[in-house]
């Protein structure tokens, strides 16, 4: 089983839809959680951290269940510029002087006009 | 911007050459990492530096050296590279933000070994 899990899509959606996108992970001592936005041929940009409480930024929420070790990222209204893949992303340990952080596959949104 | 960056861009180098790419960042961070991705495996962690001379292998080490002489730069060498060596090389600096180790990426080298 992979340590970080997620639907690899593409999901293909209208401007203006809501699309919301699963991770799960296996790990559960895993401290720190995050979704990042990768475009094609670029490198991955952090996109917003995940606190236990969710937190939103603009149109895109996130969302943490610790007993089920699942992870989500919603985003409202979306937009052509959306389109890109989206990593979700786990530390699996606390303070091991790594900071290692493992990454899921990514999932890939397609926003159509 | 993190200020990182990675050099050369993008290689083609032939099986059973030795390859060093380099990343160079700008603002002291103390931590370092190496990355490879390919389809269908995501990131994977290489090698990562903790200080000036302090390294230690990650989950796909097999075949890379690193070496980190100044905290600015951050090597990674592929002593005699294979063909399952193609792949795109992130570099990685992290900061920490609270309680999250935050990893800011450079721009990626695209290798290719024919």
């Amino acid at each position: 089983r992979k340590e970080v899990e997620q639907d690899p899509g593409p999901f293909n959606v209208p401007e203006g839809a809501t699309v919301a996108f699963n991770c799960t992970y296996s790990n559960s001592a895993s401290q720190s959680f995050f979704w990042y936005r990768q475009d094609c041929r670029k490198e991955p940009k952090l996109l917003m951290s995940v606190y236990s409480s969710g937190n939103e930024d603009g149109r895109f929420t996130a969302q943490l269940n610790r007993a089920s070790q699942y992870i989500s990222l919603l985003i409202r209204d979306s937009k052509l510029s959306d389109s890109a893949t989206y990593l979700c992303v786990v530390n699996p340990v606390v303070d091991t002087g790594r900071r290692a952080l493992t990454f899921g596959s990514g999932t890939r949104l397609q926003v159509q006009p | 911007d993190a200020g990182i960056t990675q050099s050369p861009r993008h290689k083609v180098t032939e099986t059973g050459t030795p390859v060093t790419l380099r990343c160079h960042q700008t603002e002291n961070h103390r931590y370092m990492y190496w990355y490879r991705q390919d389809p269908g495996h995501g990131l994977r962690l290489i090698h990562y530096s903790y200080g000036v001379k302090d390294t230690d292998k990650g989950e796909v080490s097999d075949g890379y050296s690193v070496s980190r002489s100044k905290t600015e730069d951050f090597l990674l060498t592929l002593e005699s590279a294979t063909s399952s060596q193609t792949s795109v090389y992130f570099c990685a600096i992290s900061e920490v933000a609270g309680n999250n180790y935050e990893q800011y990426f450079g721009p990626g080298t695209r290798l290719t070994v024919t």
